[in-house]
């Protein structure tokens, strides 16, 4: 099957630094990949749509400027969170979408990146 | 406009025994649903999917689901639970547009008794 990787598996940052997390699919190409937020015990978030070649969709109140996302290939997607804060600190999952855009597509998701921020 | 609900937070069954985690839609359309396990600190593993061919969907580790248009639900179920199936069980829904996004249920968390 599909396999998406994201690296690093967890970080821990000093406030006010940035921290670059990278979603890789490895077996496929993504035109698109999405970054997701999730909370303790809650569902995931979308935070922005990432497309190839073209500038991200953020999701309402998805700060763009905090949360930088640069899809630079089909298979590599980053998204570097600036100027960390101890707010920033949660779990971070990448998916990427296998097809061809249409709605039957399959997003298949990274192992997540733990992000604490002191 | 399309949403999912996951009817239940919490389902504790013992080892050995059914598995039902049920998940009800709304689409003005023929939807794409996908059901997903999340083990803890782990990311999301896709169990099943259905796309508007066989009604009855057959996924990974036993699991199964059955598209039930009439009811607009999309119940998952495991005839024998094992301890391993212990998780967070995410039912999905694709949105009908070209940028596909999905829209997760709120996540039921399956827990097994020895």
């Amino acid at each position: 099957g599909a396999v998406v990787s994201q690296h690093p598996s967890w970080v821990i940052c000093k406030s006010g630094t940035s921290v670059k997390i990278e979603c890789r699919s490895l077996d496929f190409q993504a035109t698109t990949m999405f970054w997701y937020r999730q909370f303790p015990k809650q569902s995931l978030m979308l935070m922005a749509t990432s497309n190839e070649g073209s500038k991200a969709t953020y999701e309402q109140g998805v700060e763009k400027d905090k949360f930088l996302i640069n899809h630079a290939s089909l298979t590599l997607s980053t998204l570097t969170v600036t100027s960390a804060h101890p707010e920033d600190s949660s779990f971070y999952i990448c998916s990427a979408r296998s097809g061809g855009g249409s709605d039957t597509d399959t997003q298949y998701f990274g192992p997540g990146t733990r992000l604490t921020v002191l | 406009a399309q949403s999912v609900t996951q009817l239940d937070s919490h389902v504790s069954v013992s080892e050995g025994t059914p598995v039902l985690l049920r998940c009800n839609y709304s689409s003005s359309y023929s939807p794409s649903l996908f059901w997903y396990v999340q083990h803890p600190n782990k990311g999301l593993q896709l169990l099943l999917k259905y796309t508007s061919a066989a009604t009855l969907v057959k996924g990974i580790n036993g699991f199964e689901a059955e598209f039930k248009k009439s009811e607009t639900s999309f119940h998952l179920t495991k005839p024998s639970a094992h301890m391993s199936d212990a998780a967070e069980y995410f039912c999905v829904v694709t949105l009908y547009s070209s940028a596909s996004k999905i829209i997760f249920g709120s996540g039921t968390r399956l827990s097994i008794r020895p």
